[in-house]
């Protein structure tokens, strides 16, 4: 299930389910989006990224679904793995020239 | 080389003490961020520099001096910091443009005392 609080939102998974992470983002003129995984004491690491002409795009076990109306972006991770524990960063390319800006994160946490 | 390289990794400073932090990369990428992040908060924004300018500065108090002396290396100079200040520091490289897949270092622990 899913918990805001205080902390960073928090998904919780059983090993082999799929995930679903969501993101609203801000500017409406973003054209460029990707999704960060951060492990603990470990830079942001590149996962998958969509233009604002594209609504989904797939990677190995990862999809990425743009909905420009609304301004939201989701992350699916198919047959979740421990090694997916981490929090989960969406970051938007907003109003200027190399101007990355992330959303607030959600940790994702797999359970055996 | 899909690398970004940040040293040191751990630094301990006091608010009197001026230090900097170093970054490289060997992408040939013209565009180099400094970020900034807090416990369980997002990473934040503070300089852009593409074709080694100053493009974007986030409104960062002047005790934060970066600079770019060449294409491949960035740096933040630190001086008069505060507690407040502690945080990981991110330095990110992507090609210039928008659009442009970043990559990041492993980050600076800083902690001022």
């Amino acid at each position: 299930g899913e918990s805001v609080g205080l902390h960073l939102p928090t998904l919780s998974v059983q090993e082999g389910d799929n995930s679903i992470i969501n993101c609203a983002y801000s500017n409406s003129a973003s054209d460029y989006f990707i999704w960060y995984k951060q492990e603990s004491g470990k830079g942001p690491q590149f996962i998958i990224d969509i233009r604002s002409n594209m609504d989904k795009r797939q990677g190995q076990r990862v999809t990425v679904l743009l909905n420009k109306t609304v301004k939201h972006l989701s992350l699916q991770i198919a047959a979740t793995q421990p090694g997916d524990s981490a929090v989960y960063f969406c970051a938007e390319n907003s109003g200027g020239y190399n101007k990355l800006i992330f959303g607030a994160g959600t940790r994702l946490a797999v359970h055996p | 080389d899909t690398e970004v390289t940040q040293t040191p990794k751990h630094l301990v400073m006091g608010m009197t003490n001026k230090k900097s932090l170093k970054c490289e990369q060997h992408m040939g990428h013209r565009a180099m961020y400094w970020y900034k992040q807090k416990a369980k908060k997002p990473p934040e924004l503070m300089f852009v520099y593409s074709y080694e300018k100053l493009s974007i500065n986030e409104s960062v108090p002047s005790r934060f001096s970066p600079e770019c002396p060449n294409s491949s290396l960035l740096n933040l100079h630190l001086h008069a910091l505060q507690p407040e200040d502690s945080a990981l520091y991110l330095c990110a490289s992507s090609q210039d443009g928008r659009g442009a897949e970043a990559f990041f270092g492993q980050g600076t622990r800083l902690t001022v005392v």
